[in-house]
């Protein structure tokens, strides 16, 4: 099966612009999420989709981060405007299942890096 | 916050040495669930066991669960080159309530193992 496809990979923008990722991920999976990896760190949770509902969005700098799945398939996450603190790999995952009872499958991710 | 704390950060070995990755976690959990990152590219499932499962098998990897000391492990036998990357352990809390089975990561182990 084809696996979760992000794009772009990389990003450079200055700070105050704005950027947007889009993921697509892999057919028949209900839920997807995105995460923030910081370099040395783990991926911590931005935002969780089932099919085109938001379920989990604590973790979401609302000011500045949105994140939206049409139609429930693809996803777009944006940042608007973009702080040097938003450098970071940001990546995407889906599952089967909502409650964490099946494996998070990953996309390879985008790195952005803000001047 | 983090939920898992892995330990060693760092682990450097000789091929054909095992390899072996301890996580401490915090509250009540679903499922315990172990990821391999290489660098550059996204996280990859490697096994998942469940709160009433206390060790579980894959080819060469064994993971040990204690729930009462909330502490799991990972062992890599007979490590090869190519198990060169970063591990991380990931916690799916309790589905009941709100949580939906969020994943938590911990700030996982760098393993190196030298030919």
């Amino acid at each position: 099966e084809a696996g979760v496809a992000q794009s772009p990979r990389y990003k450079i923008i200055e700070k105050r612009q704005s950027v947007a990722f889009w993921c697509n991920p892999i057919s028949g999976h209900a839920t997807l999420y995105w995460y923030q990896q910081i370099l040395g760190q783990g991926p911590k949770l931005l935002i969780q989709f089932q099919n085109n509902g938001v379920v989990d969005d604590s973790q979401l700098p609302k000011d500045r981060f949105s994140a939206e799945r049409l139609k429930g398939v693809d996803s777009t996450l944006k940042i608007q405007p973009a702080k040097l603190e938003d450098s970071a790999v940001y990546l995407c995952a889906s599952s089967l299942d909502i409650v964490g009872n099946q494996p998070q499958h990953f996309g390879d991710g985008t790195r952005l890096s803000i001047l | 916050s983090q939920q898992g704390e892995e330990d060693p950060q760092a682990l450097s070995i000789q091929e054909g040495e095992n390899a072996t990755m301890n996580c401490s976690y915090k509250t009540s959990i679903n499922n315990l669930q172990w990821y391999r990152q290489n660098s550059g590219r996204g996280l990859v499932h490697l096994i998942l066991i469940r709160s009433n499962e206390r060790e579980k098998h894959s080819g060469r990897l064994r993971v040990t669960l204690d729930t009462s000391k909330k502490s799991s492990s990972l062992l890599i036998t007979a490590s090869r080159a190519a198990d060169t990357a970063s591990y991380f352990c990931a916690t799916a809390a309790d589905a009941g309530g709100t949580s939906y089975g969020k994943l938590t990561f911990g700030q996982g182990t760098i393993l190196t193992v030298h030919p």
